[in-house]
């Protein structure tokens, strides 16, 4: 099972920043946070992931608070082309890595 | 693009056929991974290969099996095919890294139709 909770859908403005919460309240200190996409029956593309900083790149922020439990993925300017499946895993320091996706955050921008 | 290969894009075959998905992972990667997306499901993992050797499962079926060659490309073949065994296919490959530091690639997938 997922040890990840999303809300199954949210909805945005384009240009407007969107805020993707995930809940992972039983993770453990070796399990990194990661945020993946996908577009419309397209392959997953991944966006980025933190173990306990919170980490920028050009596509995306990601804030994890202190406690480690819960995340938001930011998208700082959305536009129509960032309509897709968020899904918020955490992925264990192994070399047997049952990665397993939950149902995700269905995000529609709006124009 | 990812850099992870698939073929084919797809596939339509008969049920009770038996058919095989190939997947070249990005180059240096050594961990393959494949998951199954039926028709607006979830992504479910079926199995992973590290390095030639099978490392994790998940809830693939015995009519399925998989496997990663020397030359790091894997193949999933799926036997005794059904219809509910239509569905996406997507193969995703990962570094030699730090094992949680290293991000999944994925490729764009085979669809397969079984009639």
């Amino acid at each position: 099972d997922a040890k990840t909770t999303q809300p199954p859908s949210m909805d945005c403005a384009e240009g407007r920043a969107a805020n993707l919460p995930c809940n992972h309240s039983t993770i453990s200190g070796n399990e990194y946070v990661y945020w993946y996409r996908q577009i419309h029956s397209q392959g997953p593309q991944y966006i980025i992931h933190g173990l306990k900083n919170n980490e920028t790149n050009e596509m995306a922020s990601l804030i994890i608070t202190e406690d480690r439990k819960s995340s938001t993925l930011i998208l700082p300017h959305a536009t129509l082309r960032d309509t897709a499946v968020y899904y918020c895993i955490v992925v264990q320091y192994s070399s047997a890595s049952k990665i397993i996706f939950g149902s995700g955050t269905r995000l529609s921008i709006r124009p | 693009d990812s850099g992870v290969t698939q073929t084919p894009k797809h596939l339509i075959t008969a049920t009770g056929q038996r058919v095989t998905l190939r997947c070249s992972p990005r180059s240096g990667d050594l961990s393959v991974y494949w998951y199954q997306q039926s028709l607006d499901q979830g992504l479910q993992f079926l199995i992973q290969y590290y390095n030639g050797e099978e490392r994790a499962k998940g809830n693939i079926l015995e009519r399925f099996s998989a496997q990663q060659f020397p030359d790091l490309h894997s193949e999933l073949n799926l036997s005794s095919l059904e219809l509910g065994d239509s569905a996406l296919y997507f193969c995703a490959s990962s570094g030699p890294g730090r094992w949680g530091n290293s991000p999944l690639h994925f490729g764009n997938g085979t669809r397969l139709t079984v009639t």
